[in-house]
Order: C-alpha cells, then structure tokens, then sequence
C-alpha cells in the first residue's frame, strides 16, 4: 500500500490568516480525498482531488474557503483559507487506487489550532 | 442516502476479555469495508480490509467479518490489551463515487 507523507503535522494560527498542507504519496495513486475531523467527530470528506482539474467538493464545502490542488499524481495540496477558530481540526489526506481491491491509505494528519 | 453506523460510541473493558465492535451501512451496493484504528490526535492505521465478495478477513487477534445481505460488519478483538486503547473506524467503499464514507467510531478502552 501507498505510504502518505503530510505536513505540516500541527500547527497554530491567527485568526484571518491562511495555511497550506502538503500531502506527498510515495507511488502514483488514481484517488486523493481531503477530510476533516473536528474535535470529537469522525472523518468528513472535504473533497476528492483531482489530477490537473479542479477539485469536487462535498456539500457545505467551497473552493473559495479550502482550494485544492493536484499538479501530479502524488502530491496535493488544502488550503484553509480566512481561518476561524471554528476551523480547528485534524485535517487528513488519502490516497488510493480505488475499486474492490485495494483500501485506502492515510497521511499522519494536520492539527490545526485556530486563534 | 449512503450511511455507516457504529455500535457502541464508546466501550470499557477489563484486560483480557474479547470484544466486538459493530458496524452497519445503508447499501449493499459496495466495493470493500475498511476496519480502521485511530489513536489520541494521530492519523488512521488500517487494520483490515474485507473485498465485497469475502465473508472474513483476519490478522492477528483481529478478525472482521462482513455481511452484505445484511449491511453489517463486525470487528472482533481477541484476549484485549491495554494498547489496544484507541478509536476504531469503519469505512465502507460504496460503488458509486469511489470514496470513503466512515462511522462515527468505537472508542475503547482496555483497562489493566
């Protein structure tokens, strides 16, 4: 299976601002998702990135609050843009090859502490 | 709508004793399930993963079962350890869409 690199692992930032986590798989994968988990939650699938287009965001998710990019098949990238204290969570990234066989793996996460 | 449940929230149970941890979906209309284990502020470890047409998939003194008919899949824990202390996920790969749809998660704790 794909190992995920992520960073940062955790970090803390002002209110209004703006972080990019870099998410890097060690092979090419078809599939890459963003997920959040807030404090006490299960994962919540922010988008899946896609290879050179743009990202498809799930419901109550929009490209302006959390761009996304994938230049390549290993590497993408979420911004959390404007931040607020609301956007504290662990923000994780998966990588996969899709269909029955094969499961997906995931990076270490982002602790994002919002002040 | 595509749903997976989890059952307990939350279990407590002395070192030693075996355990099962539930889960169930909306859709039988799926590629695999994926077992999960969270710990405090960490990413997600896979523990097992069980194709579609698989009854059961073991490792160690972990044993998942699954059940399409019935929507439901079972993690089971043998002889508990403290370490085995963390958040078990289950996420399911339905057909259409291509991503993962997690359970909000059993948090267990395995005490001494």
């Amino acid at each position: 299976s794909a190992v995920i690199s992520q960073k940062p692992s955790r970090d803390i930032c002002q209110r209004g601002t703006s972080l990019t986590i870099q998410c890097q798989v060690d092979s090419q994968v078809t599939m890459m998702f963003w997920y959040r988990q807030q404090p006490g939650q299960s994962l919540t699938l922010i988008a899946t990135a896609n290879q050179g287009s743009e990202a498809t965001y799930e419901s109550g998710f929009v490209i302006d609050k959390f761009p996304i990019s994938r230049p390549n098949l290993t590497f993408s990238t979420l911004t959390v843009s404007n931040m607020s204290p609301e956007d504290s969570s662990i923000y994780l990234c998966s990588g996969g090859w899709g269909g029955r066989y094969y499961g997906y793996t995931f990076g270490s996460g982002t602790r994002l502490t919002v002040v | 709508k595509q749903e997976v449940t989890q059952i307990p929230a939350a279990l407590s149970v002395p070192e030693g004793e075996n355990l099962v941890l539930n889960c169930s979906f909306t859709d039988s209309a799926i590629y695999n399930l994926q077992w999960f284990r969270q710990d405090p502020g960490k990413g997600l470890t896979s523990l097992l993963l069980i194709q579609s047409s698989q009854r059961e998939q073991t490792s160690g003194r972990l044993n998942a079962s699954l059940d399409k008919s019935s929507g439901r899949s079972t993690l089971y824990i043998a002889a508990s350890q403290p370490g085995d202390s963390a958040t078990y996920l289950c996420a399911v790969l339905y057909n259409q869409g291509g991503k993962l749809i997690f359970g909000q998660g059993t948090e267990l704790s395995v005490k001494p």
